[in-house]
């Protein structure tokens, strides 16, 4: 199976800010990686997949970049409902894999 | 607007079966452009796949090794839903599920609500 590691685990930060998580995989997976929102109580939401391409209705200030083991999200001006955790996830190779979590909070 | 509601009880006993069930509307569990994923999710786990049922001429299911033994995901085309059983659960089994629709292949466009199943006696 392939691995990721997401950094940082946790992230302070404030409205305005400019933010970026990484997310840096165990071989390489071309541009097989999706990013996804997760909010407390609810369930995962898709941003971003083929790992630089935002799904409809997400909003532009978020970006995804990144291809072969190292990928990005950033959020170029976060505002009060981006506080989430964001979770990196790849589908170049069976089974699926997620990574381990983003916490983005207030600082 | 495709929608996914989940149903099943929210505590089993050690060496039980889990049940759930992922009703669908707005799309068919025969699509043949759409897949029908079970993921979990706790604290010691992470998000973790589960498996998957999806048509293509025939009915096609792919689990994750780590419960491979034990997993049986089903579709159910009469009411148009599919459901997880997992068998002999034990208090590792515990988390949150989900039922999530892939359209293209790879990543989930659409989650359920989730379920919160605990397993204990």
């Amino acid at each position: 199976a392939i691995w990721m590691t997401q950094s940082p685990s946790l992230l302070s930060a404030s409205t305005g800010d400019r933010v970026t998580i990484s997310c840096r995989m165990s071989q390489g997976i071309s541009s097989y990686l999706a990013w996804y929102q997760q909010k407390p109580g609810k369930a995962p939401e898709l941003l971003i997949y083929a790992a630089s391409t935002l799904q409809s209705g997400v909003p532009s200030r978020f970006s995804g970049s990144g291809s072969g083991t190292d990928f990005t999200l950033t959020i170029s001006c976060l505002q009060s409902e981006d506080f989430a955790t964001y979770y990196c996830q790849q589908y170049y190779s069976f089974p699926w894999t997620f990574g381990q979590g983003t916490k983005v909070e207030i600082k | 607007q495709v929608q996914l509601q989940q149903s099943g009880p929210g505590l089993v006993k050690p060496s039980q079966t889990l049940s759930l069930t992922c009703a669908i509307s707005g799309d068919s569990v025969s699509s043949n452009s759409a897949a029908w994923n079970w993921i979990r999710q706790s604290p010691s786990r992470g998000l973790e796949w589960l498996g998957r049922t999806y048509y293509r001429s025939k009915w096609y299911n792919d689990y994750a090794v780590s419960v491979k033994s034990r997993i049986t995901i089903n579709p159910d085309t009469s009411k148009n839903q599919f459901s997880l059983q997992l068998n002999s659960v034990t208090p590792e089994d515990t988390a949150v599920y989900y039922c999530a629709l892939e359209i293209v292949v790879g990543y989930f466009d659409l989650w359920g609500r989730g379920t919160l199943v605990t397993v204990s006696s």
